[in-house]
């Protein structure tokens, strides 16, 4: 099946600092989607995004299909940005779920 | 407002006895699956349904049960919960097969 890695695994960064999360994945895609998982588990979905650039507020996604990655932009980080993000794919088709990725667990401090 | 509801949302029970977490969706989406994330295994799919009464087998369907009788509603069911059945399970639904999976809130299950 398809593969995901993440990386970082891990990132503390002060609070105003700038990140850039990155998703590699092993096949072509038609589905891409980034989520938050905050401290009570539930996941927040940030960006659906199989192709082409968005942004919302302080965060913003690339995906780049030809070449299997996307990256996760977020400017100006705060507190409540900490959390695990998570890139998740779903190879084109088939009916199976989304394949998710380990995650990068981001800590923000004051 | 769009959703997918979950329930419970915390249920701590015992070893053999069974039980249902349902899920709902109101936006009339043909695609629902269940998901479960454990510590280092990550999120993995239990089953997923195209539409009512079409259901199939994810990653680890094993000990677990799924019925699409309607539409909107996707229930799990475990008929003889085991410990190694502890987890966060996540119900989701999207409007198409490759469309964006909006995700309940979760429910945390812990069998003793």
């Amino acid at each position: 099946g398809i593969q995901v890695e993440q990386s970082p695994p891990d990132l503390i960064l002060q609070e105003g600092a700038n990140s850039t999360l990155r998703c590699n994945f092993s096949d072509s895609v038609n589905n891409l989607q980034w989520f938050h998982q905050n401290p009570w588990g539930q996941l927040i979905n940030l960006f659906y995004i199989p192709s082409g650039t968005k942004q919302n507020g302080r965060l913003s996604a690339t995906t780049v299909a030809t070449e299997r990655y996307s990256l996760l932009y977020i400017s100006s980080s705060q507190t409540t940005d900490s959390g695990v993000y998570f890139c998740a794919v779903k190879a084109g088709g088939g009916a199976d779920g989304l394949t998710f990725g380990k995650g990068t667990h981001l800590i923000i401090q004051p | 407002e769009a959703q997918v509801t979950q329930n419970p949302r915390y249920l701590i029970t015992v070893t053999g006895k069974k039980l249902t977490v349902t899920c709902s969706q109101n936006m009339n989406h043909e695609y629902m699956s269940w998901y479960r994330q454990d510590p280092g295994l990550g999120l993995r799919q239990i089953y997923y349904s195209m539409n009512v009464e079409v259901t199939d087998k994810g990653d680890v369907p094993e000990g677990y049960k799924v019925s699409r009788k309607e539409k909107r509603n996707f229930p799990l069911i475990l008929e003889s919960p085991s410990p190694n059945q502890t987890s966060l399970y996540f119900c989701a639904s999207s409007p198409v097969l490759a469309g964006l999976e909006y995700f309940g809130p979760g429910t945390r299950l812990t069998v003793t």
